[in-house]
């Protein structure tokens, strides 16, 4: 069974600085999907990037990228330029690329604040 | 495109009654997964229909049974409710076939449930 573990339970950032928020996963599968969610308030799980293992790119949306390193199993997540917007809990996520299996594994989350 | 709702948002119920909770996904989505948030175990899943049936299923008791209708709506049942049972209950939609991980899962706001 896939676990994902997100070692960070609370982060603060002054707001325009960049933080980065770690996960680390163990899986016996060589094809699989990562995630990180915001959770807001609100409560609707936003997702904010995603990253193919069989990629070697990280990605990156905007103020968000990625530091994958398969070989390791980290997936951490870097937001630059933070804003009071990016208040939030943080969830990595883990699902097989197996063809039918869309469960998601979540991590326990990080909670980020920002400071003004 | 109308997001994934979810209905009731908020719900209160006697220990030993049962609950049903609803999650309309986003249109032309195929799959719906369900999942249980709390603050002790986090994010936990719990079953995914596709296409009426059901395809993925947790580690919960048989007390969480779920169904899907040919409009991809999807229910959850809880019967005998524990004060365990008080938690946030998400679904997500997805297309249900090999993009799924490309494209990530859109989440309802939940339905927050609440056993006394």
């Amino acid at each position: 069974a896939q676990t994902v573990t997100q070692s960070q339970p609370e982060m603060s950032v002054q707001e325009a600085e960049t933080v980065t928020l770690s996960c680390t996963y163990d899986t016996s599968e060589s094809d699989y999907y990562l995630f990180w969610y915001k959770q807001p308030p609100s409560r609707q799980m936003i997702l904010v990037i995603r990253q193919e293992a069989y990629k070697q790119q990280n990605a990156t949306e905007n103020r968000f990228s990625v530091n994958f390193q398969k070989a390791a199993k980290s997936f951490s997540l870097k937001i630059s330029d933070s804003q009071l917007g990016d208040a939030a809990m943080y969830f990595c996520a883990y699902r097989s690329a197996n063809f039918g299996n869309e469960k998601l594994t979540f991590g326990t989350g990080t909670r980020l604040t920002i400071i003004p | 495109k109308a997001g994934v709702t979810q209905t009731p948002r908020y719900l209160i119920k006697t220990r030993g009654q049962q609950v049903t909770l609803s999650c309309s996904p986003i249109s032309g989505h195929r799959s719906v997964s369900w999942y249980q948030q709390t603050p002790g175990q986090g994010l936990q899943f719990l079953f995914e229909y596709f296409s009426e049936t059901q395809r993925n299923k947790g580690n919960f008791p048989g007390r969480f049974s779920g169904r899907q209708f040919s409009n991809s709506r999807s229910e959850m049942n809880v019967s005998t409710l524990e004060l365990g049972d008080s938690a946030l209950y998400l679904c997500a939609s997805s297309p249900g076939t090999g993009t799924s991980g490309v494209y990530g899962y859109t989440f309802g706001s939940g339905t927050r449930l609440t056993v006394v």
